[in-house]
């Protein structure tokens, strides 16, 4: 059964950087099939997608962000992970991670992790 | 960026009934790649269509969904006590992935 984890700091002051960590279980982070990515969802708002990482080091991000944010992998570790630069109160969110599947055919982001709640806060 | 735009913002319904609910894209999907999932609170989402009309895995055969282009519907048959959660659509076909904003199922 494959589990992804969340963990990092609850609370981050501005402008600090934001770094979370995602760990996998019962699948490789090596794989070629999956497509490793953050969705975030700030207080009474709904979902938004961060960026992903791939296997082979490619990564794809929300122009939203794309100044601020890094997403890296660590194979050894089987974990991935986010860090975003220069955080505000609006980067408050509960912030996920998931797992896309797909290599011809693409199949949504069918495993998650329970999330964690970060406050970007002074 | 595409944007979707989900109707109603909030279905009240009763256990039992039907309710179709709806994702507009501003521009055609490529590949149909519409999501949808189901998001209570407290939990993570969960993938319950993919390709637009593709059940994931463990989805309930109540759930169904269609559409092409830039039109996409999610329909559950007879609702379940369970089902009483807030549902996205995503398109994953061109980047950057967008979200709806959301509708609400609630209990009548």
């Amino acid at each position: 059964q494959v589990q992804l984890q969340e963990s990092g700091p609850g609370l981050v002051k501005p402008p600090e950087t934001l770094s979370l960590t995602c760990n996998v279980s019962g699948a490789s982070v090596t794989s070629d099939y999956y497509y490793w990515s953050w969705v975030r969802q700030s207080p009474g708002q709904g979902l938004e997608w961060i960026g992903y990482i791939h296997a082979s080091g490619s990564t794809n991000y929300n122009p939203s962000f794309k100044s601020r944010v890094t997403i890296s992998i660590d194979t050894s570790k089987n974990h991935f992970s986010l860090s975003l630069k220069s955080v505000t109160s609006a980067d408050t969110a509960i912030y996920y991670c998931a797992r896309d599947t797909g290599d011809i055919y693409f199949y949504g982001m069918d495993v998650w992790g329970q999330g964690t709640a970060v406050t970007v806060s002074s | 960026e595409i944007v979707l735009t989900q109707s109603p913002g909030t279905k009240s319904v009763s256990p039992g009934e039907r309710v179709s609910l709806s994702c507009r894209a501003s521009q055609a999907v490529v590949s149909n790649y519409i999501a949808w999932y189901q998001h209570r609170r407290g939990q993570p989402p969960r993938l319950l269509i993919y390709g637009a009309a593709s059940r994931a895995t463990d989805t309930p055969g109540r759930f169904s969904g269609h559409g092409s282009g830039t039109d996409f519907t999610l329909t559950i048959s007879r609702l379940e006590p369970e089902d009483f959660a807030v549902y996205y659509c995503q398109q994953y076909g061109t980047s950057p992935w967008t979200f709806g904003q959301g509708t609400k199922v609630e209990f009548k």
